[in-house]
């Protein structure tokens, strides 16, 4: 099993849609990551879960819901979503400490399409 | 807030030449990583650097941390066609416990 695994790899999907990326990471790591790259911007981290706590970029709209059930797995719920939510989704692990994010290791990511 | 900034952010080059990548950062940190991302895949990491003074190195590719300075630089070295792709650099903020911040990029082009 490869380190971090993303499915599915492409989704198109309708704004009425509901739908879940899934994410999961085989290396023991304690922190996973949301993270979206749209065209021409930086990378935007949306949701950290680390020691099982949930951390969120305030500036994510409620139309994507995270869900973590345990330290390996990691889901992104999508509903109504609008058409310039369009991306590329990466998730990504890390062994984190109350101190540092430590090294992150990447999916290879869902690339988003909403119609 | 830190701020992470990179320059260039495009980069056209030719084979057998050499440059660097500048990385700039706001805040206290020593901790920071150089990833790769080909056009439409992943990111994949390339250079932890954990100290001040830390140099890496792998193939043409060399990294450097001066944290008094707050600037790394990703140093290419007699580029070559396989080395266009999109680098970032990520700053682990001391005190964020949670986070990377990423720069922009740069989008690097070797051409032949």
């Amino acid at each position: 099993e490869t380190g971090v695994t993303q499915t599915p790899r492409h989704l198109v999907m309708g704004m009425t849609n509901k739908k879940s990326l899934k994410c999961e990471q085989h290396l023991g790591h304690n922190a996973m990551y949301w993270y979206k790259q749209s065209a021409k911007k930086p990378l935007e981290l949306m949701f950290v879960y680390s020691l099982e706590e949930r951390v969120e970029n305030n500036s994510v709209p409620s139309r994507f819901s995270p869900e973590c059930p345990n330290s390996s797995h990691l889901f992104l719920h999508l509903h109504t979503l609008q058409p310039e939510d369009s991306a590329l989704y990466l998730c990504a692990s890390s062994q984190y400490t109350t101190k540092n994010t430590g090294e992150l290791f990447f999916g290879e990511g869902s690339r988003l399409t909403v119609l | 807030e830190l701020k992470v900034e990179q320059n260039p952010l495009f980069l056209s080059m030719q084979e057998g030449k050499n440059y660097t990548i500048y990385c700039n950062y706001s805040t206290t940190s020593d901790r920071l990583y150089w990833y790769r991302q080909d056009p439409g895949k992943s990111l994949e990491s390339l250079f932890v650097l954990l100290s001040n003074g830390a140099v890496k190195q792998e193939g043409r590719l060399m990294a450097s941390l001066d944290t008094k300075a707050r600037l790394s630089t990703l140093h290419i070295t007699a580029a070559v066609h396989d080395l266009s792709a999109t680098y970032f650099c990520a700053v682990d903020e001391e005190t964020s416990g949670s986070r990377l911040t990423f720069g922009e990029g740069t989008q690097l082009t070797v051409n032949p």
